[in-house]
């Protein structure tokens, strides 16, 4: 199946400052890419929507301007938390649909877990 | 609204069958997805259903009923590590995933 790779898989920071998650699909092309967020035991809410070449599309409740997104090609679109504060403590996961079909099977990167301290 | 129930969590025993039950409400349907998620892992794909009726894949099956707005994953000759959540996830009329909270399966020996 397709790949979808993410890094850094776990990122500690001090509150305040900012910290960037990279999201790559690695055998295909993916115009489209999805930002989630899951609390413990809880389930994936999602954050926004990453169009490749435009503004990224933010879910009620999402701060476009705490939660950075750039899709800058169609292979990698990263996610920015700025002023990173405990609240933001998360696991955050990309995933992207192969051949951009709304139906298609989605497939999500390794997650990276976020500790801000 | 929209809304995804499937329980919170279940027990099974090793080598046994377990059926994961999914209902779902969403404006418009355009299929439904489960996923094994492992803790502190990413989800992967299981099944994807949008016709009635059960997709069997090996050990897992999935089944869906659209006028019913519910679906079942069944597990055949549970195994240690299929000890994880499984997340039902249905899109709706916009082609959004609405996710449910995800079941706990836990299996014992």
């Amino acid at each position: 199946g397709a790949v979808v790779s993410q890094h850094p898989s776990w990122v500690i920071c001090k509150s305040g400052t900012s910290v960037k998650i990279e999201c790559r699909s690695l055998d295909f092309q993916a115009t489209t890419m999805f930002w989630y967020r899951q609390f413990p035991k809880q389930s994936l809410m999602l954050m926004a929507t990453s169009n490749e070449g435009s503004k990224a599309t933010y879910e009620q409740g999402v701060e476009k301007d705490k939660f950075l997104i750039n899709h800058a090609s169609l292979t990698l679109s990263t996610l920015t938390v700025t002023s990173a504060h405990p609240e933001d403590s998360s696991f955050y996961i990309c995933s992207a649909r192969v051949g951009g079909q709304d139906t298609g099977e989605l497939f999500f990167g390794e997650g990276s877990r976020l500790t801000v301290l | 609204g929209q809304n995804i129930d499937q329980p919170t969590e279940m027990t099974a025993t090793e080598g046994a069958i377990v059926q994961i039950n999914c209902t779902y409400q969403t404006s418009g349907f355009n299929g439904l997805f489960w996923y094994q998620q492992h803790a502190g892992e990413a989800p992967t794909f299981l099944s994807y259903n949008v016709l009635d009726g059960l997709e069997e894949k090996g050990r897992f099956s999935s089944f869906l009923s659209r006028s019913k707005g519910y679906s079942y994953l069944l597990l055949k000759e549970l195994q240690m590590k299929d000890s994880a959540s499984y997340l039902c996830a249905a899109i709706d009329s916009n082609y959004q995933l609405i996710w449910g909270a995800g079941t706990k399966l836990i299996i014992k020996p």
